[in-house]
C-alpha cells in the first residue's frame, strides 16, 4: 500500500542552525512528492514540489527538496533556520487512482526554533 | 492568502447533530477535496469532486456526505456527529484533476461536545 512516513515527529533546531526534515514514500510508480508547511491556525502552504526532471528541487523561504529514488526519500532542508520557520511540516504524494490522483500526507513533523 | 475560503471558521454543536461545511475553491479551480485532521489520525482525504463529479473517495464515513455545485463550490455534510468527528476539517482546491497543486483553506474546527 501507498505511504509516507516522516519519521521524526518533532525536531527542535537553534535559529541559525541548518535543518533536514525526513520524508520516505512507498510507491511503486513515478511519484508526484510535495512538501507543506502549516503554521499554527492555518491551513497547509506548499512549499515545494517534484514532478520530474532535476532532483534537486527550490521552494519557496529559502527550503530545498532532494528526491533520491534508490532511497524512495524526499528529505527537506534550509542552511539557516529563522525563528519564523516553526511550524508543522507534512511531506506528501499523489499517488494515481481510478483516473484521478489523491494525495497521502506523512504524520508530520513539528519543528521548534530556538531563539 | 491561498484563494480558498472556509466557513464558518469555527462550529460548535452536540453529538447527533449535523452540520455543513462550505468551501470555496480558487477562482478557475475545477477540483476540491476534503480533508479531516485530528490530533490521533493525522491529515485524512476524505473526498475530491472534478467539476460537479465525484471523482475520488478516501476514509470517508457513510454518515459524511458531500457535492458539488454548479458554480464549484462545495459543501461537506456530517450527520450523527460522534465526539470523535471533532476535527480540523480543511477544504483544498486544484486546477485540474492530475497531480496539480493543491491549495488549501484555512479550515473549520468542529467541537461535537
Amino acid at each position: 500500500a501507498q505511504s509516507v512516513t516522516q519519521p521524526d515527529i518533532h525536531i527542535t533546531v537553534s535559529e541559525g542552525a541548518s535543518l533536514e526534515l525526513r520524508c520516505n514514500y512507498s510507491y511503486g510508480a513515478t511519484p508526484y512528492l510535495f512538501w507543506y508547511v502549516q503554521s499554527p491556525g492555518q491551513g497547509l502552504q506548499l512549499l515545494l514540489k517534484y514532478f520530474s526532471g532535476d532532483t534537486l528541487v527550490q521552494g519557496i523561504k529559502g527550503f530545498e527538496a532532494e528526491f533520491k529514488r534508490s532511497q524512495s526519500s524526499f528529505n527537506l532542508r534550509k542552511p539557516s533556520v529563522h525563528w519564523s520557520d516553526a511550524a508543522e511540516y507534512f511531506c506528501a504524494v499523489a499517488v494515481a487512482t481510478s483516473g484521478t490522483y489523491k494525495y497521502i500526507f506523512g504524520t508530520g513533523t513539528r519543528l521548534k526554533v530556538l531563539a | 492568502d491561498s484563494g480558498v475560503t472556509q466557513t464558518p471558521k469555527h462550529l460548535i454543536t452536540a453529538t447527533g447533530q449535523r452540520v455543513t461545511l462550505r468551501c470555496s475553491p480558487r477562482s478557475g479551480d475545477l477540483s476540491v477535496y476534503w480533508y479531516q485532521q485530528s490530533l490521533d489520525q493525522g491529515l485524512q482525504f476524505l473526498i475530491q469532486y472534478y467539476n460537479g463529479e465525484e471523482r475520488a473517495k478516501g476514509n470517508i464515513l457513510e454518515r459524511f456526505s458531500a457535492q458539488q455545485f454548479p458554480d464549484l463550490h462545495s459543501e461537506l455534510n456530517l450527520s450523527s456527529l460522534e465526539l470523535g468527528d471533532s476535527a480540523l476539517y480543511f477544504c483544498a482546491s486544484s486546477r485540474g484533476d492530475g497531480a496539480d497543486t493543491q491549495y488549501f483553506g484555512p479550515g473549520t474546527r468542529l467541537t461535537v461536545l
